[in-house]
């Protein structure tokens, strides 16, 4: 079956420390990824994707992932944290984007992240 | 520009009982998608819609139906509720062609 493993449930960090997050997937075809975060009280919003091209992507907020096709991985990174950065954030793939508009995520079940000052 | 939304924001059900819940895509999305979010786990995928036609369906029940009307607005049906459907239920629109799913606030269904 397609799933996403996420393998830290949490983190607690200090400010200006690194951050990975480590993302799985197990689908042996075409994938498109996606970052995404909920900040406490809010929706989800992307953060960044990867549809094709170069494998190292970068989205809001000083954010990037790399897509390593031969490890099934997209692990997130940022290289230094702020206490805005407390969010939830969720790793998601569509393994059927060219199948006739059929365009379903699958989620990991999210790392929940922690900045102190 | 106004983003999806859905309503109502909360609901209380009690076992047995139905609830009808409702989504509002992005001006000029036709695609909309219905998900099942636990606490403490990633969203679940139940239905997409595009153009009004079901185009895919994840593993849950016949009590769980949704439909799409003329305007690309959405409802997402569940008769017989369980104490188990309680969770937060998130529709999220997409442009035609690639892009990414575009969230709405969410539903919070409590079932009693």
């Amino acid at each position: 079956a397609q799933s996403v493993s996420q393998h830290n449930h949490h983190v607690i960090l200090s400010e200006a420390a690194s951050l990975e997050l480590g993302c799985n997937y197990s689908y042996g075809g075409t994938v498109n990824l996606f970052w995404y975060v909920q900040y406490p009280g809010q929706h989800l919003q992307l953060l960044l994707k990867y549809f094709s091209g170069d494998p190292l992507v970068k989205g809001i907020k000083g954010f990037e992932a790399e897509f390593i096709k031969s490890k099934f991985s997209f692990n997130l990174r940022k290289p230094s944290v702020q206490w805005s950065d407390t969010a939830e954030y969720f790793c998601a793939v569509n393994p059927n984007m060219f199948s006739g508009g059929y365009n379903k995520l699958i989620f990991g079940a999210g790392t929940r992240l922690a900045v102190h000052p | 520009d106004a983003g999806v939304t859905q309503s109502p924001t909360h609901l209380i059900k009690t076992r047995g009982q139905h609830v009808t819940l409702r989504c509002s895509p992005i001006s000029g999305h036709k695609s909309v998608s219905w998900y099942q979010q636990v606490l403490g786990q990633g969203p679940q995928f139940i239905f997409q819609y595009y153009e009004k036609e079901e185009r895919g369906r994840g593993n849950f029940p016949d009590r769980f139906s949704a439909r799409q009307f003329p305007n690309y607005s959405s409802e997402l049906n569940v008769n017989a509720l369980l104490l188990g459907d309680s969770a937060l239920y998130l529709c999220a629109s997409r442009p035609t062609g690639l892009g990414e799913q575009y969230f709405g606030p969410g539903t919070r269904l409590t079932v009693t």
